[in-house]
């Protein structure tokens, strides 16, 4: 069984402010990827990133970054600088080599930008 | 541009309604999903396919059926709409290959009346 756990439902931040999304996921697998995607209020899931288990290098992708640490069954994700059209729900998923089809997703946080 | 695209955007049903939901993809992919969301949940898996006439249920495929005839297009059927079914469905394609991005429709929100 996978699981994945975001605990944080709702962030309200003013603009340029940095925001952190904490994902927590759980698996037995030692083989598994990590996901996050973006749900703009037009609806459709737009992919960010994806990390395999044996890579926990640190990225960076202009403003964001993610902090994908095993020790703590997390892969977090942050927004620098934040702007209003990062106002959307943030998914983080998780798929692992045990449900080699199957992407197990987080509830979700919902995100809100302030001007 | 790849794309997925789910047949309504909104639809409005009543209660005991036989309903299809049809998406397609043009990516040629194997792995089709369907996903429903609710608020709270996340979004939970129904049925996937990773082939043509092939079918795998998901978390919650009770109330559902699936059918996949052609490689681009899976539909997810409700054989006799609830309420309890009012939702935004999610369709999803993937290569077959195991750890790559699923691509996502816009969904369809279902209201069961």
């Amino acid at each position: 069984a996978q699981k994945v756990t975001q605990a944080q439902t709702e962030i309200s931040v003013v603009e340029k402010e940095d925001v952190t999304l904490d994902c927590v996921y759980e698996t037995r697998d030692t083989t598994y990827y990590l996901f996050w995607y973006k749900q703009p209020p037009s609806g459709e899931l737009v992919f960010l990133i994806r990390r395999n288990s044996f890579d926990e290098q640190n990225e960076i992708s202009g403003r964001y970054s993610w902090n994908f640490q095993k020790s703590t069954s997390s892969f977090n994700f942050t927004i620098t600088a934040s702007q209003v059209v990062d106002s959307a729900v943030y998914f983080c998923a998780l798929s692992s080599s045990g449900s080699a089809r199957q992407l197990t997703f987080g509830s979700g946080t919902q995100l809100t930008v302030l001007p | 541009d790849v794309k997925v695209t789910q047949s309504s955007r909104y639809l409005v049903k009543r209660t005991g309604e036989k309903v299809f939901l049809e998406c397609v993809q043009d990516m040629d992919h194997e792995n089709m999903f369907w996903y429903r969301q609710d608020p709270g949940l996340g979004l939970r898996l129904i049925y996937f396919s990773y082939d043509v006439k092939m079918k795998e249920k998901g978390d919650i495929p009770e109330g559902y059926s699936v059918s996949r005839e052609k490689k681009e297009r899976f539909s997810l059927i409700l054989e006799s709409a609830s309420t309890n079914q009012t939702s935004m469905y999610l369709c999803a394609s993937s290569t077959g290959q195991w750890g790559t991005e699923a691509f996502f429709g816009q969904g369809t929100r279902l209201t069961v009346v």
